[in-house]
């Protein structure tokens, strides 16, 4: 059975531009979370997409949207890129809600740097 | 006070150690409790997963939850030298499946 697959997995951009990353979660999961992970600030949430909705969301500016789509696939977007904005980008997935049997899933991330 | 609190380390041993990781949180409602493991440029790797309160054993790792003291534990038995990674603690803290991490623990087995 696949992973969570993530691309691309490494990526450059320039200061102001936008950049799109993508997420195919385990067959069947309908639940996608994306987390960045800095050195400074560790793993923190962003969003969480559940059925095409949004479930959830962190504490991140604006410029940081998402999507799902009826396939249960995710991308997440980042317009007007900053130098902070370098991280690694990890998408998550579940099968649905967490319970005592069903849990989360990450995958080996979109290594963002921004220039 | 935050959420998930976790000791950074870095924690070096001696192969064939048993190692202790443990994280504290602040909230007992909360329920489910996730051990990962990230190599470096990797993404988590899911090791443990437990809910509510007791213990998980799975081979050479074993999960504790103590919920009367809000503190989880990891521990490993006969650590390998291919266990030098970092251990992030993770909880289920938000609607739906947000998880709030610990800062991680690098740990280093040495031969």
């Amino acid at each position: 059975k696949a992973g969570v697959t993530q691309t691309p997995r490494y990526l450059i951009k320039t200061r102001g531009q936008q950049v799109t990353l993508s997420c195919s979660p385990i067959s069947g999961h309908r639940s996608v979370s994306w987390y960045q992970q800095t050195p400074g600030q560790g793993l923190q949430f962003l969003f969480e997409y559940f059925s095409e909705t949004q479930r959830n969301k962190g504490n991140f500016p604006g410029r940081f949207s998402g999507r799902q789509f009826s396939n249960s696939r995710s991308e997440m977007n980042v317009s007007t890129l900053e130098l902070g904005d370098s991280a690694l980008y990890l998408c998550a997935s579940s099968l649905g809600v967490v319970d005592s049997g069903n849990t989360i899933y990450f995958g080996e991330g979109s290594w963002l740097t921004v220039v | 006070q935050k959420e998930v609190e976790q000791d950074p380390g870095p924690l070096s041993v001696p192969e064939g150690a048993i190692v202790s990781l443990n994280c504290t949180y602040s909230n007992s409602a909360f329920q489910y409790f996730m051990w990962y493991r990230q190599y470096s440029r990797k993404g988590p790797e899911l090791l443990m997963y437990t809910y509510s309160s007791g213990n998980k054993e799975d081979g050479r790792f074993t999960a504790q939850v103590d919920k009367s003291s809000k503190y989880i534990s990891l521990f490993i038995r006969d650590s390998q030298p291919s266990d030098s990674a970092t251990y992030l603690c993770a909880i289920l803290t938000g609607g739906g499946n947000k998880l709030t991490f610990g800062t991680g623990t690098q740990l280093k087995v040495e031969l």
